[in-house]
């Protein structure tokens, strides 16, 4: 089964700080690699989709990039807002269609 | 926008009991999956179809079923609930190909007791 790892598994951040945290994966037989947010009493939502080496992905103050000879993908925030509180969750497809990994939840703090 | 629907928001059941979580999507997805989460494990697939009347297993199937009689529709029945499967159950759908996001339902939170 595909291990996707993601670290760290929670972070506690001022308003206004920057961030980042990250998302392994098996480099070998490398398919895409996606990122969701999940806020609490919501559905997960579909951030980013990457499929090449050295993409990298922009939505707002979020971002993305991929390294998919390392197997690796970082997901930045610039300047957190309360309403970024959530889960990031990364994925990639394996011998099921998408293996998730544990996700990082992440507190901003006012 | 693409909507996901799940029967029920919050369930209980008593152990043994037969439980049908149905979910609709209405993006004419070819591909719908049923996850389940819980602290600590992260969400975890139990079943998948890509097509109707398809079923593929995923990572956890044990004491689950799943049914594709409809392109829009994707049930979960679990034959005889057991105190272990009080969980999160979250229903996905997607476009065919496996770069194309997965669109989440709301979950429905299943207790059995």
């Amino acid at each position: 089964i595909l291990n996707v790892e993601q670290s760290p598994q929670s972070l506690h951040v001022q308003e206004g700080d920057s961030t980042n945290f990250t998302c392994s994966f098996p480099s070998s037989n490398f398919y895409a690699l996606h990122w969701y947010r999940w806020e609490t009493a919501k559905s997960p939502e579909a951030l980013f989709v990457m499929t090449l080496n050295g993409d990298e992905k922009k939505k707002g103050r979020i971002s993305a990039t991929l390294n998919t000879k390392e197997g690796y993908s970082y997901l930045y925030i610039k300047g957190s807002q309360p309403e970024d509180s959530a889960t990031y969750l990364c994925a990639s497809p394996g011998n099921t269609p998408l293996v998730f990994g544990k996700g990082t939840r992440l507190s901003v703090i006012a | 926008d693409v909507k996901v629907t799940q029967s029920s928001r919050y369930l209980v059941k008593r152990t043994g009991e037969k439980v049908f979580l149905e979910c609709v999507q209405d993006m004419d997805h070819e591909n719908m999956f049923w996850y389940r989460q819980d602290p600590g494990l992260g969400l975890r697939l139990i079943y998948f179809s890509y097509d109707v009347k398809m079923k593929e297993k995923g990572d956890i199937p044990e004491g689950y079923s799943v049914s594709r009689e409809k392109k829009e529709r994707f049930s979960l029945i679990l034959e005889s609930a057991s105190t272990n499967q009080t969980s999160m159950y979250l229903c996905a759908s997607s476009n065919r190909d496996r770069d194309y996001e997965q669109y989440f339902g709301p979950g429905t939170r299943l207790t059995v007791t």
